[in-house]
């Protein structure tokens, strides 16, 4: 079974720098996604970025950009020019791609990343 | 982006009463939908997965009789639970999985069940 494992709980970040998120995951497959969801107080859950295993360059999407490391299976969230807006939790989510639309998503435990003015 | 709504974004309910949740997709067919439970500070637990048509499929733990879900078309699910209990309370959400090369999957607003 695939496992997904968020080992920082809370994360501060300073208003306009840069944080990093960790992710790590274990899968013995070799096609796969994975994901980040910003789940703000409101708590709608936002897709973030999106990885595919298969590309070997990193994603990125205006101010969040991810680390893909498939050897290492990590896979770390860098959010630049930190916003007020960007406080939120943040989960990690692995889905297989062998499954099709019944493929179910794995969620980390999650971050709660705080801004400071 | 397609757009998932829930219905109602909160209830209250006595406990031993049942409750309907309604998961809608507003722009898109969506042939597999998802129900999960969050509590407070912690991660979303899928509870079932349901196919148009067809029954759910629930997790390991789940009871099919408390938790019932229907999808009886392409853009609606819902899920009742049933003779409630305080223990029931938390925080539900839907999500629809959009027929695609990448099968995304979006998520609804929520639903906040406080069982008395």
């Amino acid at each position: 079974a695939q496992t997904v494992t968020q080992s920082q709980p809370e994360m501060s970040v300073q208003e306009a720098e840069t944080v990093t998120l960790s992710c790590t995951y274990d899968t013995s497959e070799s096609d796969y996604y994975l994901f980040w969801y910003k789940q703000p107080p409101s708590r709608q859950m936002i897709l973030v970025i999106r990885q595919e295993a298969y590309k070997q360059q990193n994603a990125t999407e205006n101010r969040f950009s991810v680390n893909f490391q498939k050897a290492a299976k990590s896979f770390s969230l860098k959010i630049s020019d930190s916003q007020l807006g960007d406080a939120a939790m943040y989960f990690c989510a692995y889905r297989s791609a062998l499954r099709g639309a019944n493929s179910k998503l794995t969620f980390g435990k999650g971050i709660t990343l705080s801004v400071r003015p | 982006g397609a757009v998932v709504s829930q219905h109602p974004s909160w209830v209250i309910c006595k406990s031993g009463t049942s409750v309907k949740i309604e998961c809608r997709s507003l722009d898109f067919q969506a042939t597999t939908m998802f129900w999960y439970r969050q509590f407070p500070k912690q991660s979303l637990m899928l509870m079932a997965t349901s196919n148009e048509g067809s029954k759910a499929t629930y997790e390991q733990g789940v009871e099919k009789d408390k938790f019932l879900i229907n999808h009886a078309s392409l853009t609606l699910s819902t899920l009742t639970v049933t003779s409630a209990h305080p223990e029931d309370s938390s925080f539900y959400i839907c999500s629809a999985r959009q027929t695609s090369s990448y099968n995304e999957q979006f998520f609804g607003p929520g639903t906040r069940l406080t069982v008395l």
